[in-house]
């Protein structure tokens, strides 16, 4: 059975710190996506990796990087988090087609 | 730029059939998915379209019109459990990027 998880639920930070929010994969996919998803705007691409060590941004990677050592982990940085970055955080991985999504991370930054 | 239109929301009774509609106008065209999200859940996939047609999954169906940038997502003999958002998806490029609509909410009501 296909496995995203994510390292937290639901998250609480204050503005300015470093926030890290970690996916792992546990179906050998080579790519992996964060998404953030917000009311009234959908789920938006911030990142994604479709190889050990290779990124690409999306369409908001302001304010964000990302990691991805191993292949199984795609990791998710928030290098100074602020206010506007309060969000639903989605992981997903896929082998070909169909996205395969963690259960997201609830982040608020106050 | 990329732009995939689905109406907000939408009512319907149990038993009964709802067709949600999808336009889409993206710099290319690589497929089209539809994901079902409940409520606090993280979206889970439907179907995928990347020809022209009807393609058929139990009570779920997606057709695709890739002259005309539209897609349906068909759900007959609705179910309470049916209430979710429904979430249309264009990959453009390769990588299985996507774009996503702001999704349309389903609510289904006895």
């Amino acid at each position: 059975d296909v496995k995203v998880t994510q390292s937290s639920r639901y998250l609480v930070k204050r503005t300015g710190e470093k926030v890290f929010l970690e996916c792992v994969q546990d179906m050998d996919h080579e790519n992996m996506f964060w998404y953030r998803q917000d009311p009234g705007l959908g789920l938006r691409l911030i990142y994604f990796s479709y190889d050990v060590k290779m990124k690409e941004k999306g369409d908001i990677p302001e304010g964000y990087s990302v990691s991805r050592e191993k292949k199984e982990r795609f990791s998710l940085i928030l290098e100074s988090a602020s206010t506007n970055q309060t969000s639903m955080y989605l992981c997903a991985s896929t082998p070909k087609n169909e996205q395969y999504f963690g259960p997201g991370t609830r982040l608020t930054v106050t | 730029g990329q732009n995939i239109d689905q109406p907000t929301e939408m009512t319907a009774t149990e038993g009964a059939i709802v067709q949600i509609n999808c336009t889409y106008q993206t710099s290319g065209f690589n497929g089209l998915f539809w994901y079902q999200q409940h409520a606090g859940e993280a979206p889970t996939f439907l179907s995928y379209n990347v020809l022209d047609g009807l393609e058929e999954k139990g009570r779920f169906s997606s057709f695709l019109s890739r002259s005309k940038g539209y897609s349906y997502l068909l759900l007959k003999e609705l179910q309470m459990k049916d209430s979710a958002s429904y979430l249309c998806a264009v990959s453009p490029t390769g990588f299985q990027k996507l774009v996503f609509g702001t999704g349309t909410r389903l609510l289904v009501s006895p």
